[in-house]
């Protein structure tokens, strides 16, 4: 396991389509996070998984976002009727809830251009 | 609410000068402090952290930040710079026992440009 996966690495899409993005953690991680990151901006927070529960949304999350982690490995978030709003990087990390050092293991993201 | 200011979008320094990155934390409880470097086109990578103990923290690659909490700021240091060192650089903090705990809050980044 060489660390968190995102597939795809580039999506471009018409305004109105739905995308989906998927997310392989790091095995044994537990713990599963979406960030947005526009550019010129930090990572923004979306949600976060531990095990297959969802257990914080972010207001950010409208309800055209929804994400998945149905077997509590990897993660799928779609975007349903895209808006040219929703263009930007988007970030999964994983964690392991009992490891000491905090740090969250980022994978290299999903860039969606919405033209 | 958690924020983070970085106050430079931008940061030159010449090869082999020290460099500072400014971050300036504001929270209501004792915060876990950290920072992230990001490479064109790639994820974020942990750096280090603070979370208690020596004010002082060293982490990957040579950096060090020093967590003040006087000043409410967790500056990233290194001693000598190196042209591989340029890169996007994030500050963030996370609340532990708060909304959003489980969270991590990122400034806006600071673009470090190291001039060979």
């Amino acid at each position: 396991d060489t660390g968190v996966s995102q597939n795809p690495r580039h999506k471009i899409t018409k305004r109105g389509q739905n995308v989906t993005f998927r997310c392989d953690p790091i095995s044994e991680h537990n713990r599963l996070y979406w960030y947005r990151q526009t550019l010129g901006q930090g990572p923004e927070f979306l949600t976060y998984f531990q095990n297959e529960a969802q257990l914080e949304k972010s207001r950010l999350l409208s309800d055209r976002f929804s994400a998945e982690r149905p077997k509590g490995s990897f993660s799928t978030l779609e975007i349903q009727r895209t808006e040219q709003g929703d263009s930007a990087m988007y970030l999964c990390a994983s964690w392991m809830s009992a490891q000491t050092n905090y740090g969250y293991t980022f994978g290299s993201g999903t860039r969606l251009t919405v033209v | 609410a958690q924020s983070v200011a970085q106050p430079e979008d931008q940061v030159n320094v010449a090869e082999g000068n020290p460099l500072t990155v400014k971050c300036t934390y504001s929270v209501s409880g004792n915060p876990y402090l950290f920072w992230y470097v990001q490479y064109p086109n790639r994820g974020l990578q942990f750096l280090l952290k603070y979370i208690t103990g020596d004010n002082l923290v060293k982490g990957s690659y040579g950096f060090e930040a020093e967590f003040n909490k006087s000043q409410t700021s967790f500056h990233l240091k290194k001693p000598s710079a190196l042209v591989s060192d340029s890169a996007l650089y994030f500050c963030a903090v996370r609340v532990p026992n708060q909304t959003g705990a489980n969270n991590l809050f990122f400034g806006t980044g600071t673009r470090l440009t190291v001039i060979p």
